[in-house]
């Protein structure tokens, strides 16, 4: 069964930093591009990031470029992302997913087919 | 970044009954290697979302056949051919063509 869970939410005050992890099981990780999609509280969907299976390709949301970095570590089977220099606008649900598609050297070709349960982010003084 | 709408933005429908959910891209989801990048998803309340439909009709590992894509280019339909009560929930389009993916704002299904 594919589980991904994330963890490393909480508060942090604007300007503050947050590592949130992705822990996956149940398939062969090193072979799965991952995103990190977010969900602000009563709002849609949004793409943060994609990272391909050997993390050579890393693509991010033009208005996070400079504040965040995905990284991955197949021997764990874990997905990060560091979030610097958080703003109010970053409080939102961070969700980790496995992707079904492929990542080129100009886009990802994709689309997650699982996903964790996620984790919180507030951004608060 | 591509613009994706769904129509309509929330139904109410009878147990029983079918279901129909429009998403229009502005920009067509088809790609040279002949797959078709557009994305179904349903999020229940209180839960994360989940793939109901990935390359427009193919539908995702235990998915109900009462769940059926359709479309082609720019305009796509997700149907519910007999909507249950666990159907309810926010139905999101995503296109995966082009970075950044980006989804439709969600319809809200509910249950008379």
């Amino acid at each position: 069964e594919v589980q991904l869970v994330e963890s490393g939410g909480g508060l942090v005050k604007p300007g503050g930093s947050l590592r949130l992890s992705c822990a996956a099981s149940g398939f062969s990780f090193s072979s799965y591009t991952m995103n990190w999609v977010r969900q602000a509280p009563g709002k849609g969907l949004e793409w943060v990031s994609s990272i391909s299976s050997t993390s050579t390709f890393i693509y991010f949301a033009d208005s996070l470029k400079g504040r965040f970095t995905i990284s991955r570590d197949n021997a764990k089977n874990s997905l990060f992302l560091q979030m610097n220099s958080l703003r109010a606008e970053d409080t939102a649900v961070y969700y980790c997913a496995r992707v079904r598609g492929y990542c080129g050297s100009d886009s990802c070709y994709a689309g997650p087919d699982y996903w964790g349960q996620g984790t919180l982010v507030t951004v608060s003084s | 970044d591509i613009v994706m709408t769904p129509t309509p933005l929330s139904l109410s429908v009878t147990p029983g009954q079918p279901a129909s959910i429009s998403c229009k891209s502005s920009q067509s989801l088809l790609h040279s290697d002949g797959k078709t990048y557009l994305y179904w998803y349903l999020q229940r309340p209180g839960q994360s979302p989940q793939l109901l439909i990935y390359e427009v009709s193919k539908r995702f590992s235990g998915v109900p056949d009462r769940f059926s894509g359709s479309g082609s280019g720019t305009d796509f339909t997700l149907k519910i051919s007999r909507v249950e009560a666990e159907d309810v929930g926010i139905y999101y389009c995503m296109q995966g063509i082009q970075l950044p993916n980006t989804f439709g704002q969600g319809t809200k299904l509910e249950i008379k």
